[in-house]
């Protein structure tokens, strides 16, 4: 089985503090996804990355940036979290190697800002 | 503007009964429709999907439906069971890009 994992499951931080989440998946997977959950608002994509080293802004990319510095591996960074980022994360993979592949999602991060 | 809408925020459902959840866009480029589910403090997980070329998917007790006239698509569950009760998204993918746009989801109660 596809497994993607996040590496905190709650967070609580403060206004200006710098935040990292993180997200590892062990299935080779090409492209990696970093949304948003807010009720009533769906699932809103912040960055995706379609290879090491790659990037590229989704619909709401303000605020964050992303590292992909190996393949398992994509970081999510606050740089300076404000409350409107209380929300909660979620990481997702696909291989761009199969036809029309699902998104294969972690179980998300709570992240409270104070 | 969202591209993809799901108007009904809840819906509530006797057990054994049919579960109907609707889905609207507005992108006329959008050429494969997906549905997750999502359990409480776990991702979503995929459901089902459909490509613009047909008008019926079916898998098991999950069908979903799409109507490109109307640009609506809807999943129904026969039956539904206590199981069901999740927050369903409705996705779309759009032939320009590989990227998914999501709807607001839908909040599935199954009552015993």
């Amino acid at each position: 089985d596809v497994k993607v994992t996040q590496s905190s499951r709650y967070l609580v931080k403060r206004t200006g503090e710098k935040v990292f989440l993180e997200c590892v998946q062990d299935m080779d997977h090409e492209n990696m996804f970093w949304y948003r959950q807010d009720p009533g608002l769906g699932l809103r994509l912040i960055y995706f990355s379609y290879d090491v080293k790659m990037k590229e802004k989704g619909d709401i990319p303000e605020g964050y940036s992303v590292s992909r510095e190996k393949k398992e591996r994509f970081s999510l960074i606050l740089e300076s979290a404000s409350t409107n980022q209380t929300s909660m994360y979620l990481c997702a993979s696909r291989s761009s190697r199969v036809f029309n592949e699902k998104l294969f999602f972690g179980s998300g991060t709570q992240l409270s800002v104070l | 503007d969202q591209q993809v809408k799901q108007n009904s925020p809840s819906l509530s459902v006797q057990e054994g009964r049919i579960s109907i959840l609707n889905c609207d866009y507005t992108n006329s480029m959008f050429d494969y429709f997906l549905w997750y589910k999502k359990y409480p403090a776990e991702g979503p997980t995929f459901l089902i999907s459909i490509s613009s070329i047909k008008d019926k998917n079916e898998d098991g007790r999950f069908t979903v439906f799409l109507n490109k006239s109307a640009k609506h698509l809807s999943l129904h569950i026969v039956p539904s069971q206590p199981g069901d009760s999740a927050v369903y998204f409705c996705a779309a993918r759009n032939n320009a890009g590989n990227m998914l746009t999501f709807g607001g989801g839908t909040r599935l109660m199954v009552k015993p």
